[in-house]
């Protein structure tokens, strides 16, 4: 296992249509975070798991939006009725913590542009 | 509200050259700062991490400090690279599973 990895690198819709991406973590990591940076800007937290428990959304993360990690290993992000605001890299990072936060791991990044 | 700016927004040096990027911060409750490395399209890779007691870490080249009480932070790259080109960003983690608060970065070029 070489790291975070993430699929599609990159995805061009349009408007309107759906689309989900997948976070495939480091193998033993319990920790899962999903994160979307918009060009010249630091990413942003949506969301965290710690296992297959969902415990923190952020308000950045819309109705539109639902992530899932149903067996505590890969993740799921999906992206309902897609806007062109949501043109966005979405990035997933990774951590095993035992009694506290230790170093999130990143992936590449899926970018998406709407059109 | 929780924040993290960095200064400069870009900065373009000549290789071999010293800089300071700076960070300064206001977030609570503060966990731990770190510096991470983002080359364009990839995703940022941790250069160094800080915890509150903290004064001053290296990474090869890279030199971070960080000053608790006026919740500051720098990061030092020495004998500049034309791969030390990158965002460096500076970030704050708060609470018990590490929420990351990032600042918007600071774009490097490294010219020869």
């Amino acid at each position: 296992d070489t790291g975070v990895s993430q699929d599609p690198r990159h995805k061009i819709t349009k408007r309107g249509q759906n689309v989900t991406f997948r976070c495939d973590p480091i193998s033993e990591h319990n920790r899962l975070y999903w994160y979307r940076q918009t060009l010249g800007q630091g990413p942003e937290f949506l969301t965290y798991f710690q296992n297959e428990a969902q415990l923190e959304k952020s308000r950045l993360l819309s109705d539109r939006f639902s992530a899932e990690r149903p067996k505590g290993s890969f993740s799921t992000l999906e992206i309902q009725r897609t806007e062109q605001g949501d043109s966005a890299m979405y990035l997933c990072a990774s951590s095993f913590s035992v009694g506290g936060g230790y170093e999130q791991y990143f992936g590449p990044g899926t970018r998406l542009t709407v059109t | 509200k929780n924040q993290v700016e960095q200064s400069p927004q870009s900065l373009i040096i000549l290789e071999g050259k010293n800089c300071t990027l700076q960070c300064n911060y206001t977030v609570s409750p503060f966990s731990n700062l770190r510096w991470y490395k983002q080359d364009t399209g990839r995703g940022p890779v941790s250069l160094t991490i800080m915890t509150f007691s903290e004064n001053t870490k290296s990474n090869g080249r890279y030199t971070a400090t960080l000053d608790a009480d006026t919740k500051q932070s720098s990061l030092h790259i020495t004998a500049s690279q034309l791969s030390d080109s990158a965002s460096y960003i500076c970030v704050v983690s708060i609470g018990g599973y590490n929420k990351l608060i990032f600042g918007a970065g600071t774009r490097l070029a490294v010219h020869p």
